[in-house]
């Protein structure tokens, strides 16, 4: 069974351009979840769908940060234009129904310049 | 507010030695999550908890959690290198399926 795939896994931007990472679940995975992971930290939530739907987007800073999940399956977050705070690894994970373990993808590492 | 509390944050120990991992959390839940990371990887899953008491095992590793004291360890016996690695624990919620994730531990194994 493959796991859950995300591309690309490293991205260097200058600040202000725009960036999108896309992610693609297990397949039959109804729930997605994106996150970010500062250094040395763990990570926290950014928005979770329930197939199509975003069911928890609170900590989602929406002025620059946008998500979609098009036919509840593959995933992208999009941030524009991007700043210097953002440098990260932007995590990926899907579950089965909500109430499980999840299941990480490898990350996209983000270095804003 | 909702909080996830691990200690120590960085532990380094010799092989062949036993250490515990805290983690400690601020409200009630129904599941409690361990997962391991190596430097540049993604997280594995290593245990979920989900009743008062459980204890799981898994190699050198046993997680154990008490809710009433809204606390959960996992215990190293007998470490060897290869456990070198970042450990998260998680608290989760069946209703939400959200997890709030401690700050994590870094263990370095020395030979």
């Amino acid at each position: 069974e493959a796991g859950v795939v995300q591309s690309p896994r490293y991205k260097i931007i200058e600040k202000k351009q725009p960036v999108a990472f896309w992610c693609n679940p297990i397949s039959g995975h109804n729930t997605l979840y994106w996150y970010r992971q500062n250094l040395g930290q763990g990570p926290e939530l950014l928005i979770r769908y329930e197939n199509e739907e975003a069911v928890d987007d609170s900590q989602l800073p929406k002025d620059r940060f946008s998500a979609e999940r098009l036919k509840g399956v593959d995933s992208t977050l999009k941030i524009q234009p991007a700043e210097l705070g953002d440098s990260a690894v932007y995590l990926c994970a899907s579950s089965l129904d909500g109430s499980l373990g999840e299941y990480f993808g490898p990350g996209t590492r983000l270095t804003v310049t | 507010e909702l909080k996830v509390e691990q200690n120590p944050l960085f532990l380094s120990m010799q092989e062949g030695k036993n250490y515990t991992i805290y983690c400690n959390y601020s409200t009630t839940s129904d599941r409690l999550y361990w997962y391991r990371q190596d430097p540049g990887k993604s997280l594995e899953s290593l245990f979920v908890l989900l009743s008062n008491g459980a204890v799981k095992q898994e190699g050198r590793l046993m997680a154990s959690l008490d809710t009433k004291a809204r606390l959960s360890t996992l215990h190293i016996t007998a470490a060897v290198h290869d456990l070198s690695a970042t450990y998260f624990c998680a608290l989760g919620s069946s209703n939400t399926g959200k997890l709030i994730f401690g700050q994590g531990t870094t263990l370095q194994v020395k030979p």
